[in-house]
């Protein structure tokens, strides 16, 4: 079975200020690993991916996260955040059963 | 194209009362998905399809069917909705021959059961 973990269910953060919300996993095989995002009152969309290679992956909005193997984490990060980053963050793992199991979810608020 | 649509968007029943929630998309994706969507919980997979004329369970499809009626549509029937089934419900698509494809998600359709 696979699980996700992320670690903050709230996050604020200052307009400009670098941000970092967390996510481990738990899997037996290996993992694709994935960062959604959630407007308010819309559907999610894809921040990034992580299926093979380089364990620093970039994705849209300057967003960047990092595999660790070893620690099981996949971390989203971004280095100056934006009035209109404010959103709910979803990390999500697909193992061996081959569909998604998503953690429970990071509100990032930022403020002004 | 319009992605991922879901029909209705906002719905209230009460105790006991049936209803489908309508799913489609136009990007001749494989494999459908059901979500629900409660606070605190993440999304929780209800039903999925991986491809067309094939349905299985994912965690919570008590209290749930679905239809794969063609490759672009998935339903998704509540029989005798309960309060438990308030909650948002996504649809989503992925193109299941093209390696690990994203899932692509619908805006979603609010229930209140009453």
């Amino acid at each position: 079975a696979q699980s996700v973990t992320q670690l903050d269910s709230q996050v604020p953060v200052f307009e400009e200020a670098p941000v970092e919300l967390r996510c481990n996993y738990s899997s037996s095989v290996s993992v694709y690993l994935f960062w959604y995002v959630q407007y308010p009152n819309q559907g999610l969309q894809l921040l990034l991916k992580y299926l093979s290679g380089s364990t620093l992956v970039k994705g849209i909005n300057g967003f960047e996260a990092e595999f660790n193997k070893s620690q099981t984490s996949f971390h989203l990060r971004k280095p100056s955040v934006h009035i209109s980053d404010t959103a709910e963050y979803f990390c999500a793992v697909r193992g061996s059963a081959r569909q998604l199991t998503f953690g429970s979810g990071t509100q990032l608020t930022v403020l002004p | 194209n319009a992605g991922v649509t879901q029909t209705p968007k906002f719905q209230v029943l009460k105790t006991g009362q049936s209803m489908t929630l309508q799913c489609a998309q136009d990007m001749n994706h494989n494999s459908m998905y059901w979500y629900r969507q409660d606070p605190g919980m993440g999304l929780r997979l209800i039903y999925y399809s991986a491809s067309e004329g094939t349905t299985d369970k994912g965690e919570v499809p008590n209290g749930y069917n679905v239809s794969r009626l063609n490759k672009r549509e998935f339903s998704l029937r509540l029989e005798s909705a309960a309060p438990s089934q308030t909650s948002v419900y996504f649809c989503a698509s992925r193109d299941g021959l093209a390696g690990v494809g994203e899932q692509y998600f619908g805006p979603g359709t609010r229930l209140t059961v009453t």
